[in-house]
């Protein structure tokens, strides 16, 4: 069973401020996906990466940034927290072959006051 | 642009039932994968099955089956004998372009609720 863990769980955040949000996946996937869930709109694609070393902006990546220092850790970024990124982000993993399904942690609350 | 589209918001059903909901989908691939996701009410994103676009046969796994119906670009999941614990947010996605590292796009979610 693939394994893709976040933390924190719960963030609470003030506006400017700086948000790290990490996710490790142990089932040797070379994709990985951020996405972030708000109501009425799904799920939606922040940013992406094919491998250690490469990350892509997906169709919302205003205001964030991505880290891919490993096959199994990508990390989103928020260098300056504004309230409208108040949400939940998931994080996936895929190998982008065969297997096309794609594998989800548990998910980050984040909150910007 | 792909594009899928859930206009069920919300259906309640009785349990023991079958619950089925609606999905069309918007692509200009001759080739093309389908998903349905269910994400619990502690928030876990889990993944129940496929449709693969060339496959005439609708997919199923255990009480879950697919309607897929090609020519109208519709993915329609069933639940047959639902029980309590598939209340719960259902996603239909596919699989997006290569050049988007074939990320899932999703729809916006039908909630399910299975009362006793």
């Amino acid at each position: 069973e693939a394994a893709v863990t976040q933390s924190p769980r719960n963030k609470v955040a003030v506006t400017g401020g700086k948000v790290t949000l990490s996710c490790n996946q142990t089932n040797n996937h070379n994709n990985m996906y951020w996405y972030r869930q708000d109501t009425g709109h799904g799920l939606r694609l922040i940013h992406y990466s094919y491998g250690a070393g490469s990350t892509e902006k997906g169709d919302i990546p205003d205001g964030y940034k991505a880290s891919r220092p490993s096959q199994e850790n990508f990390s989103l970024i928020l260098e300056l927290a504004t309230p409208s990124q108040t949400s939940v982000y998931f994080c996936a993993s895929g190998d982008g072959g065969n297997s096309y399904e794609q594998y989800f942690g548990p998910g980050t609350r984040l909150t910007v006051l | 642009a792909q594009k899928v589209t859930q206009t069920q918001t919300s259906i309640s059903v009785m349990e023991k039932t079958t619950v089925t909901m609606d999905c069309v989908y918007e692509t200009q691939d001759s080739s093309y994968f389908l998903f349905w996701y269910k994400q619990t009410a502690s928030g876990e994103i889990v993944f129940l099955i496929r449709q693969d676009s060339y496959k005439k046969e609708n997919a199923t796994v255990g009480h879950y089956s697919l309607n897929f119906q090609k020519p109208k670009s519709s993915i329609g999941l069933i639940i047959t004998a639902t029980q309590i614990e598939d209340s719960a947010v259902y996603f239909c996605a596919m699989r997006g372009p290569y050049q988007g590292g074939r990320a899932l796009i999703f729809g916006t979610g039908t909630t399910v609720s299975v009362s006793p």
